[in-house]
């Protein structure tokens, strides 16, 4: 399985503010993903990462809010832009390391207190 | 669409006690993908299992066991002889044939008391 390194593992923001996440995977990965996951709730899709193109948002996630960069086969980041404190959750960078249809291996997450 | 129910939102047990955790969940695939994931208290997701629409096999590991039924669209997990170590939000997910829809239930968290 691939080990997954996120960073920061937490911060507290002001609102206004913008956050870069940072994920870091040991081995090459076509597919990488990035999850929020709110107090107590479940995980929510916000985009999928693609190496050498635009990121594929879901269904009230989109691009000025949260700006993706994926510029190699092991990096991508996450930023949470004009953060307000309905922002505040886990952001979790996941991985496909098998390819299609292997189980998705996550990051450690960061968690996101915005004031 | 895809979607995958978690009926149970809390459950608590007394340590060495069996328990299940139920899934259900709903696809238009005919070829999809299942998995148990593990949210212990320390916040990381933990793999548990996978299994494709075509392997109704029921599997077993260790204290662990996962009972996939297509007849009644559900992938049940069952602990045996549970351990405080087990005390986790469990969260139940479906995938088609890309991972970038793979859906994750509201989850189960699962107290188990010494």
């Amino acid at each position: 399985s691939a080990v997954i390194s996120q960073k920061p593992s937490r911060d507290i923001c002001q609102r206004g503010t913008s956050l870069t996440i940072q994920c870091q995977v040991d081995s090459q990965v076509t597919m990488m993903f990035w999850y929020r996951q709110q107090p107590g709730q479940s995980l929510t899709l916000i985009a999928t990462a693609n190496q050498g193109s635009e990121a594929t948002y879901e269904s009230g996630f989109v691009i000025d809010k949260f700006p993706i960069s994926r510029p190699n086969l092991t990096f991508s980041t996450l930023t949470v832009s004009n953060m307000s404190p309905e922002d505040s959750s886990i952001y979790l960078c996941s991985v496909a390391a098998g390819g299609v249809n292997s189980p998705l291996h996550f990051g450690n997450g960061t968690r996101l207190t915005v004031t | 669409a895809q979607k995958v129910t978690q009926a149970q939102t809390e459950i608590s047990v007394v340590e060495k006690e069996d328990v299940t955790l139920d899934c259900v969940y709903e696809t238009r695939d005919t070829t999809y993908y299942l998995f148990w994931y593990k949210q212990p208290p320390s916040g990381e997701l933990v793999f548990l299992i996978r299994r494709n629409s075509f392997d109704e096999q029921n599997e077993i590991s260790g204290r662990y066991s996962w009972n996939f039924q297509k007849s009644t669209s559900s992938f049940n997990f069952t602990i045996t002889a549970s351990q405080v170590v087990d005390s986790a939000v469990y969260f139940c997910a479906l995938s088609g044939f890309n991972n970038n829809d793979m859906r994750f239930g509201a989850g189960t968290r699962l107290t188990v008391k010494p």
